[in-house]
């Protein structure tokens, strides 16, 4: 079975340029989250999304946005980007059969650097 | 509230047994994880235990949960080079939907 799959795995961004970040989540999975990890704030939760509906959003600017499709892949979006949006997105991918999950599986994550 | 506290950093030698530590504050969260973390890599759950559970035994790992006073605990046994990575504790948040709350992680170094 596939792990959850980000691409790309690297990317370099000027200031006030937008980036979209993918996502594939485990076949079957349709619950997915997505972190930023830095090394001042640690991990950060920035949305979950499941069946296709944003269900939870964190303490995050709206510049940050995603969007999850019918096949449960998802990707997150970063608008008029900022040195300090510089980290590892990571993303996250549950099976989510009851209300809580007990398993979330994390991609390689998209390493952003802004400059 | 939300948080999780970790130790910094902890140094073991090579076979000896090592163990990381964690407290959380939401007395309702369900589930309780440690992920490994290697250079470059994403999270690697190595575990989880159910708040209604005191221990979890996995191979050489141990998960110690004292609900009382909400504390978690990582026991590696016989630990090797291979483990030298960040370990971090999270829990569940309870208000659901998935949401990690994480810890900043514990740097484990390995030595001969």
């Amino acid at each position: 079975k596939a792990g959850v799959t980000q691409t790309p795995r690297y990317l370099i961004k000027t200031r006030g340029q937008q980036v979209t970040l993918s996502c594939s989540p485990i076949s079957g999975h349709r619950s997915v989250s997505w972190y930023q990890q830095t090394p001042g704030q640690g991990l950060q939760f920035l949305f979950e999304y499941f069946s296709e509906t944003q269900r939870n959003k964190g303490n995050f600017p709206g510049r940050f946005s995603g969007r999850q499709f019918s096949n449960s892949r998802s990707e997150m979006n970063v608008s008029t980007l900022e040195l300090g949006d510089s980290a590892l997105y990571l993303c996250a991918s549950s099976p989510r059969t009851g209300a809580v999950t007990t398993e979330a599986f994390f991609g390689q994550g998209t390493r952003l650097t802004v400059v | 509230g939300e948080d999780v506290e970790q130790s910094l950093f902890l140094s073991v030698r090579e076979g000896d047994s090592s163990v990381i530590n964690c407290t959380y504050t939401d007395s309702s969260s369900t589930y309780l994880y440690w992920y490994k973390q290697e250079p470059g890599a994403g999270l690697q759950l190595l575990t989880y235990i159910f708040s209604n559970m005191d221990m979890k035994q996995d191979q050489r790992l141990t998960v110690l949960l004292n609900k009382k006073d909400k504390h978690l605990s990582l026991r590696i046994a016989d630990t090797q080079t291979g483990d030298s990575a960040i370990y971090f504790c999270a829990e569940m948040f309870s208000g659901g939907y998935n949401k990690l709350i994480f810890g900043a992680g514990t740097r484990l170094a390995v030595h001969p």
